[in-house]
């Protein structure tokens, strides 16, 4: 069981490129999430997917913009890098609205230079 | 709006002594709460969550949080640290229906032999 998984765990990317961060979990979750981790700032959520087709901005969402492909996969795109994104990223999915409980992936560490 | 406050960014313990990680809440209604942990280079874990059942919520590896709604707290603790605790933790609030989780800034739990 594969849980949640994220591609690529490692990306370095020059200011102004684009790139797509993609997750996909195989739990038949319905929500699904997308969070930054800085030093000092614990996670904050970007923008979250409350059941397909259907998406919403969170706390940091300028400079991204997300797609619920369909029920397994939600993906996370930089238009135009900056080196404020430069952060690790989190994809998390929850079943539904009687447990609570994330499932997290590992993490995309990502750059911008 | 809700939030959490965790009053600690890093917390030495001894092995085999008590760990203390403090954590208070706002909310306008009655929260959930929840205790994440993240080891090195991983993703977060769920380690405990209140859900307006019991107060003294027990957890995973021997960890257990009170909820205390008079003093606004959500404090984890274990009676005995080991080496394999040592990790970063994460106080989390999350309204009903469990659509945006707001996380705390982490505390870091470092363990001496």
């Amino acid at each position: 069981n594969a849980g949640v998984t994220q591609t690529p765990k490692f990306q370095v990317l020059k200011t102004g490129q684009s790139m797509t961060l993609q997750c996909a979990q195989d739990m038949n979750h319905n929500s699904m999430y997308w969070y930054r981790q800085d030093p000092g700032m614990g996670l904050r959520l970007i923008y979250y997917s409350a059941s397909e087709g259907t998406t919403d901005k969170g706390e940091v969402p300028n400079g991204y913009n997300v797609s619920r492909l369909n029920k397994r996969e939600f993906s996370l795109r930089l238009e135009s890098a900056a080196p404020s994104q430069t952060s690790v990223y989190f994809c998390a999915s929850i079943r539904g609205s009687d447990t609570g409980e994330l499932f997290f992936g590992e993490g995309s560490r990502l750059t911008v230079l | 709006a809700q939030s959490v406050t965790q009053l600690d960014s890093h917390v030495s313990v001894s092995e085999g002594t008590p760990v203390l990680l403090r954590c208070n809440y706002s909310s306008s209604y009655s929260p959930s709460l929840f205790w994440y942990v993240q080891h090195p280079n991983k993703g977060l874990q769920l380690l405990l969550k209140y859900t307006s059942a019991a107060t003294l919520v027990k957890g995973i590896n021997g960890f257990e949080a009170e909820f205390k709604k008079s003093e606004t707290s959500f404090h984890l603790t274990k009676p005995s640290a080991h080496m394999s605790d040592a990790a970063e933790y994460f106080c989390v609030v999350s309204n009903t229906g469990f659509q945006k989780l707001v996380f705390g800034t982490g505390t870091r739990l470092l363990v001496s032999p």
